[in-house]
């Protein structure tokens, strides 16, 4: 069964730095892993998908990295600004596209 | 612009009192989703609908229903709502093929009294 984990739970940086976040997964065997973005009480904004067949993926300031033999993602979020302070969840889609979610990473970050 | 609108934003009911989300997505997307988020928590899927085809959560509740009229639509029917199912609920949308993204909409708040 496949379990998804981000670790950690809560991040704290100031203003400017770079960051990494982190999502492992148990099972290899993933159709694909996307990034999503929570503001607090509203709804989920999907920020990057990578295949199975990917390594990474781009967007902006948001870099997404992908190695499924050691069933790890990470998100790169280069020179970070105060609005980027939000949950951040990655979610490994399965064969039956459903998606298998962390627990979030929440992100505050310092002006 | 394409995207997934949940209606309404915010609903209040009071214990027992049924109540009916909806959600509606420009995207054709053959695939839909209803989802439970409880606060800091993960999304728990609810059901998930293929075109037509329904597929149910084992630990879905009973009480929670949903309905797919057609490809722009999904409602989500909670009959008798308790306590515990205070919670965000969201819908998404996916094309159901191998670059299946999944689209959120913004979620409707459900408060019971």
């Amino acid at each position: 069964k496949q379990e998804v984990t981000q670790i950690p739970a809560a991040l704290s940086v100031p203003e400017g730095e770079n960051l990494v976040l982190n999502c492992s997964f148990t099972d290899s065997a993933i159709y694909n892993l996307q990034w999503f973005r929570q503001d607090p009480g509203k709804g989920l904004t999907s920020l990057l998908l990578i295949q199975s067949s990917q390594r990474e993926q781009t967007s902006g300031r948001l870099n997404a990295s992908l190695d499924k033999s050691s069933g790890r993602s990470t998100l790169y979020i280069a020179a970070s600004q105060p609005g980027d302070s939000a949950t951040y969840l990655c979610a490994a889609s399965d064969s039956n596209y459903q998606l298998i979610w962390g627990a979030g990473t929440k992100l505050i970050i310092k002006p | 612009d394409a995207m997934v609108i949940q209606n309404p934003r915010y609903q209040v009911t009071q214990f027992g009192k049924p109540v009916t989300l909806s959600c509606s997505q420009t995207l054709n997307h053959n695939v839909m989703y209803w989802y439970q988020q409880k606060s800091s928590q993960a999304p728990k899927l609810l059901f998930h609908y293929y075109d037509k085809d329904f597929n149910n959560e084992a630990d879905t509740p009973d009480n929670f229903q949903s309905r797919r009229p057609n490809t722009s639509f999904c409602f989500l029917d909670i009959r008798s709502p308790g306590l515990g199912d205070a919670a965000m609920y969201l819908c998404a949308t996916s094309p159901g093929h191998s670059y299946n993204e999944q689209f959120f909409g913004p979620g409707t708040r459900l408060t019971v009294l």
